[in-house]
Parts: structure tokens; C-alpha cells; sequence
């Protein structure tokens, strides 16, 4: 049962336009959400995250959006760069569940054309 | 560099047999999360110590075990290998408990099964 869902496994983007990058989830538990970007050999590093309080957060060029009733949040990241190109993992947690587990969608990979 | 270290990077090995993947945290975390990445999945958390305590549990294999010694390194014991277990085990580590703590990840093991 996959609780958390990116169902867009790859997506491609102009340099300098927007990237939007989606995320579903289906546990109403689910309070804290959180992107994190992988590159080819690395691990996953943290990028942004969103408490459940809020409806958007922003950082930079990234921004993470969060609808509650429609159990959806995304990344957007303006404006999209080369460097940006790697696997974005989008994750969720309970902060009352007292197991601090993220559970991980199966990512999307983004490409960034120049 | 996440400061979070993994040891081997690769490990090739034949079925029914009991592989050791090792994980030291960055300095000063103590609580150490496993998870799991299988081809096209995404990270499936397995378990997770805290100062050397079993703190939650996940999707984790009878056949897999783990600890985190004194000095808050730990390992994951995999064994009776199944090809099915070819995958990348990532550690990460945080400072403490809690969801809002930031979770940083090792590079990761790459568990080929033959």
C-alpha cells in the first residue's frame, strides 16, 4: 500500500522555467512533509519541508505547497537550473504516531535542459 | 558530504548468504534510521535506534536484524540472502528523535545478490 505517491516518475523542463513536481498521499495522519533531491551516487539531501499548519513554504527558488483537503503538496522550483537536475523524493510523517518514520514516495526525475 | 558514513559501497555477494552493512552517524547524532531503495521504488524505512534502543520498526525482514553499538555505530545484518534483496541500504542520522529533526543520509550500499 503505497501511502505516499509521485506518480510522475520523470520530467523534463526548459532552463529558466518553472518545475512543478507533484505528490500524493493518502493517510490523513500524515502532518509533515518534506522534498528531498538525490543525485547519482549520493544520498538524499534534505530540501524543503511544509508542517500541515501551513499551506505554503518557501525557500529560495523552491516553494512546497500543501493541500490538506485534496491530500496533495508540490515542489516548484523558478527558476529551474541545470543544476537541478536529479531525483526528487517527496516524503510524509506523523508527528503524533511517536515512530519519527518518514515513509518516501518512488521519486521523480527531473532533467533540466539547458 | 552529509558526514554520514557508509562502509562498503558495493557488495556482490550469492544467495543464502549473510552480508553486514555498517553506518557511522554524523558526529553528534544519535538516532540512526536504515531504509531500503529496491529498483523503482522508493526509500522503504526498516528500522530506526536511538542512543542504542530499538526505537521503531518498518518493513524489515525476519531475516534482517540491526543494533547500534556504545559508540553509536550501527549495523544492518542481512541474512539468507534472496535475490529479491539486491538493492541500496541507506543509513541516516539525526541529532534526536522526532520528525522536525532533519534526517541526513549516507551515501549508501549497493547489495548486489547473485
Amino acid at each position: 500500500d503505497q501511502q505516499v505517491k509521485q506518480n510522475s516518475p520523470s520530467l523534463s523542463v526548459q532552463e529558466g522555467r518553472i518545475s512543478i513536481l507533484n505528490c500524493d498521499y493518502t493517510n490523513s495522519m500524515f502532518d509533515y512533509f518534506l522534498w528531498y533531491k538525490k543525485y547519482p551516487a549520493e544520498g538524499p539531501t534534505f530540501l524543503i519541508s511544509i508542517s500541515s499548519i501551513k499551506d505554503k513554504n518557501e525557500d529560495g527558488r523552491f516553494t512546497v505547497f500543501l493541500n490538506k483537503s485534496a491530500k496533495h503538496l508540490s515542489l516548484h522550483i523558478v527558476p529551474s537550473q541545470p543544476g537541478d537536475s536529479a531525483v526528487y523524493f517527496c516524503a510524509a510523517s506523523s508527528t503524533t504516531s511517536g515512530t519519527y518514520k518518514y515513509i518516501f514516495g518512488t521519486g521523480t526525475r527531473l532533467k533540466v535542459l539547458a | 558530504d552529509s558526514g554520514v558514513t557508509q562502509t562498503p559501497k558495493h557488495l556482490i555477494t550469492a544467495t543464502g548468504q549473510r552480508v553486514t552493512l555498517r553506518c557511522s552517524p554524523r558526529s553528534g547524532d544519535l538516532s540512526v534510521y536504515w531504509y531500503q531503495q529496491s529498483l523503482d521504488q522508493g526509500l522503504q524505512f526498516l528500522i530506526h535506534y536511538y542512543n542504542g534502543e530499538e526505537r521503531a520498526k518498518g518493513n524489515i525482514l525476519e531475516r534482517f536484524s540491526a543494533q547500534q553499538f556504545p559508540d553509536l555505530h550501527s549495523e544492518l545484518n542481512l541474512s539468507s540472502l534472496e535475490l529479491g534483496d539486491s538493492a541500496l541500504y541507506f543509513c541516516a542520522s539525526s541529532v534526536d528523535t522526532g520528525v522536525y529533526n532533519e534526517q541526513f543520509f549516507g551515501p549508501g550500499t549497493r547489495l548486489t545478490v547473485l
